[in-house]
């Protein structure tokens, strides 16, 4: 069964700490992406890729990097973290959107940063 | 600017009746849509894409593009407790290659009985 797995689901750090998401997947799939959600912003993309090595700039890069190890995983890093990256954070994965085939999603990591 | 926008922020329902969402992109490259669904605590599911002009339906569910207007809408007829959650547009460029998949800040759904 297609599936995308995210560690940790909870996570709570102070401002300047280290953070280290990760993400899944078992479905063969080109792409991955992370995202965020925040009340009344919905979903924004942060990065993305489209293969083992490959980084692309989301919309919202600012304070984080992601790297993508292989096929199946990839990362998103949170150096310094400060307040306003505490949010929800999503990993999706998609074999491209031209077939009409949908990104799939993990089931989150809520990250504090206090 | 928002380059997906929803309306409205939330709506609701009573059980069995009809339930409309609406979306417009303000940028011409986008030309692909999805409507997801996300239930408390849990990540976005798909519903359904449609790509070209017209109505789509998948049972209870029904999406209408226009692209000329760039607008996409979704209803769902006979409405259930079960489907009160948050709904999400999103769009890709035309090509949609590129894989980036842009969301709209999405509506909340209260079916009530």
């Amino acid at each position: 069964e297609a599936a995308v797995t995210q560690s940790p689901r909870n996570k709570v750090t102070v401002t300047g700490g280290n953070v280290t998401l990760s993400c899944r997947q078992t479905n063969s799939h080109n792409y991955m992406y992370w995202y965020r959600q925040d009340t009344g912003h919905g979903l924004r993309l942060i990065h993305y890729s489209y293969g083992a090595g490959n980084l692309q700039i989301g919309d919202v890069p600012d304070g984080y990097k992601a790297t993508r190890t292989t096929q199946e995983d990839f990362f998103l890093l949170l150096e310094l973290a400060s307040p306003s990256q505490t949010s929800l954070y999503f990993c999706a994965s998609s074999d491209g959107l031209g077939q009409g085939l949908a990104p799939l999603f993990g089931e989150g990591t809520r990250l504090s940063v206090l | 600017q928002q380059k997906v926008q929803q309306s409205p922020e939330s709506l609701s329902v009573p059980e069995g009746g009809m339930a409309s969402f609406n979306c417009t992109s303000s940028d011409r490259n986008f030309q692909y849509f999805w409507w997801y669904r996300q239930h408390s605590g849990e990540g976005p599911k798909a519903l359904m894409s449609i790509f070209s002009d017209g109505d789509k339906k998948e049972g209870r569910f029904t999406a209408h593009l226009n692209k000329a207007s760039l607008h996409v809408s979704l209803h769902i007829r006979d409405s259930q407790p079960s489907d009160s959650a948050l709904y999400f547009c999103a769009a890709s460029e035309t090509g949609a290659n590129t894989g980036k998949l842009t969301f709209g800040h999405g509506t909340i759904l209260r079916v009530h009985p």
